[in-house]
Order: C-alpha cells, then sequence, then structure tokens
C-alpha cells in the first residue's frame, strides 16, 4: 500500500519566521511531487511541484526533494496570516497511475 | 469564467436515493478526475478520464457510476446513498494524465451530506 504521510498539525509560526512542512512517502519509484494548498472550505490548489533531487525555489516558497530518504518538505519564507491553511503532499509515479495524496499539515500563521 | 465547475454546490438527501453530481472544465484539457475528501480532510482519488476512457477505478462500490459524455465533462452518478457517502466531493482536471507531471485544477467541491 503507497502511503503519503505527513504531520496533520496544527503547526503554529510566529509571522514573518520560516515555516517547515515535511512529507514522507513510501513507493520508491515515485517522480512526481507536488504541494497544494486548501483553505478552509476551499479547493486544492498547486503552489509547487517538484521532479528532481534538491531545492526549488518559486518566491517565498522552496519545495526539497530527496528521494534517496524518500522525502519532500516545503519551506515558506517570511510566513504570513494569508499562508495559513492546510498544505496537502502528493506524489505520482508514473503518467497512468494515481496521485496519492497525504492527509495534510495544518499550518497556522500568528499575527 | 471558472476553470472547473460543479453543480450542485450543497446536496442535502435521504438514505437510499439517487443523486448526480455535475463537472465541467473549459480549459480544453483531456483528462477528468473525482475524488472524495472525508471529515478528516483525507482527498482520496475515485476515477479518472483521459479522452473519455476509464483509467483509474479506484475501489469504490459499485454505486458509484462515472460518466463522461466528452472530454469537458464528467458526472457522478450515486445510487442508494449511504451515511458513510457524505462527503466533499471535487471534480479536477488536467492537460495529460497528473500521475506524470501534470498540474491538476479542482473545482470548488460539492458537499453532500446523507440524512
Amino acid at each position: 500500500q503507497k502511503e503519503v504521510e505527513q504531520n496533520s498539525g496544527p503547526l503554529s509560526v510566529p509571522e514573518g519566521a520560516i515555516a517547515s512542512l515535511n512529507c514522507t512517502y513510501s513507493d520508491r519509484g515515485s517522480q512526481s511531487f507536488f504541494w497544494y494548498r486548501q483553505y478552509s472550505g476551499k479547493s486544492p490548489e498547486l503552489i509547487m511541484f517538484i521532479y528532481s533531487n534538491g531545492d526549488k525555489e518559486d518566491g517565498r516558497f522552496t519545495a526539497q526533494l530527496n528521494k534517496a530518504s524518500q522525502y519532500v518538505s516545503l519551506l515558506i519564507r517570511d510566513s504570513q496570516p494569508s499562508d495559513s491553511a492546510t498544505y496537502l503532499c502528493a506524489v505520482g509515479r508514473n503518467r497512468d497511475d494515481k496521485i496519492i495524496f497525504g492527509k495534510g499539515t495544518r499550518l497556522h500563521i500568528l499575527p | 469564467d471558472t476553470a472547473v465547475s460543479q453543480t450542485p454546490k450543497y446536496l442535502v438527501t435521504q438514505m437510499g436515493n439517487d443523486k448526480s453530481i455535475k463537472c465541467e472544465q473549459n480549459l480544453g484539457h483531456d483528462t477528468m478526475y473525482w475524488y472524495k475528501q472525508d471529515s478528516k480532510k483525507f482527498l482520496k482519488i475515485m476515477f479518472s478520464y483521459n479522452n473519455k476512457e476509464l483509467i483509474i477505478n479506484e475501489t469504490v462500490p459499485n454505486r458509484f457510476s462515472p460518466k463522461s459524455p466528452d472530454k469537458a465533462h464528467l458526472n457522478l452518478h450515486i445510487n442508494s446513498l449511504e451515511l458513510g457517502d457524505s462527503a466533499v466531493y471535487f471534480c479536477a482536471s488536467s492537460q495529460d494524465l497528473a500521475g506524470g507531471r501534470d498540474t491538476q485544477y479542482f473545482g470548488p467541491g460539492t458537499r453532500l451530506t446523507v440524512l
């Protein structure tokens, strides 16, 4: 059974600090890794994707992938109250296979 | 100009009834999905269609039947509704199958409550 694990939180981070969200996955054959943000009562929206080992930066967001450790993380710099949401990690193996979502981490940015 | 739209937004019904949820995307994508998100916010895929062909059919009771009349539409019909069917159902679409590298765009969700 392929699994994607996340700490459910809530993770409380002061405004302006760095929020660090972590995700581990069980399928070594996973090739695609996504971070979705979901505000309460809303639908998930993609904020980052990463395919290769290392870091990928986009504005205040950095995704980090370590395939050897089967670990993917999302860093949010200069956290804002508007970053308060649930962050879903999602993992894909290949084109024809399903994307598996983690249960999400609730992030709360303290003003 | 909603990219992925679903109707209805809310659905309250009695156990044993049959109901349908409709989904439409205007992004020109080839692939559409149905996801179920339970009360614990766990998002799990139910079905995916690529060019109207069923690609993924997860372990879902056969009371759930998807229908894709064309690439832009994917409807979900549920027979004999049960209490455990209460959840938020999200439709999504992507250019190609998202197990590769394509971004999925989600609809606003349909909150189904079975009484």
